[in-house]
């Protein structure tokens, strides 16, 4: 089936405007999770929903940065008043619930905050 | 929480030697510690995985090794192709909730 999939590739704005960014899982994977990945640096996480459980926040850097999922299904990375520092790729993953520990990553968007 | 140190950042080995890439942490409930490949432009991709249940996993050319006393767990490349020529991240889980990445080794494979 289709691997994960996000939207847009690329996004570029201007600094003090919102974002909103896509990622569609694999079917049937309950876990989902969002990073951060500035140029040539690691991986940041940035949030995890699992099911219908509360999503795990704690790795959200500022209150201007939210997320949300529906059910099982499709999640929205929401950045508000971005800034320059905003700017990097931002990678979805998900992963099943039989295998929670797997995860397979999306294209990812790359964000530039001008 | 969990804290993940990845060494060396950068390596260049010639093709055919062998690339190791370390890995420590800090949690010793951490028990799953998956290794990803990301090629310039694209998205990471899983290469091999290792459960705390087993010390050594090995898959072709790629293997992985892990001590639980030490907290420490390595990639290992053999017969390097120019092909193997990426970014690799070692991440470390307890529960799958949230991962802890590795900063990154840049692995050159000269021709």
């Amino acid at each position: 089936g289709a691997g994960v999939s996000q939207s847009p590739s690329n996004k570029v704005t201007e600094k003090g405007k919102d974002v909103e960014l896509r990622c569609d899982p694999i079917s049937g994977h309950t876990a989902l999770y969002w990073y951060r990945q500035r140029l040539g640096q690691g991986l940041e996480f940035l949030i995890y929903f699992q099911g219908n459980s509360a999503p795990d926040k704690s790795g959200l850097p500022s209150d201007r940065f939210s997320a949300e999922r529906t059910g099982e299904s499709v999640s929205t990375l929401t950045i508000q008043r971005t800034q320059q520092e905003d700017s990097a790729v931002y990678l979805c993953a998900s992963s099943s619930w039989t295998s929670t520990d797997t995860q397979y990553f999306g294209p990812g968007t790359r964000l530039t905050v001008l | 929480g969990e804290n993940v140190e990845q060494h060396p950042s950068t390596l260049s080995v010639q093709e055919g030697d062998s690339a190791v890439i370390k890995c420590t942490y800090s949690d010793s409930a951490s028990n799953y510690f998956p290794w990803y490949k990301q090629e310039l432009g694209k998205r990471p991709q899983l290469i091999i995985d290792i459960r705390s249940n087993v010390g050594e996993k090995k898959d072709q050319r790629i293997a992985v090794t892990l001590n639980k006393t030490a907290k420490h767990f390595s990639l290992h490349i053999t017969e390097t192709q120019p092909e193997d020529s990426a970014v690799y991240f070692c991440a470390a889980t307890d529960t799958g909730n949230q991962f802890y990445f590795g900063t990154g080794t840049s692995l050159t494979v000269i021709p």
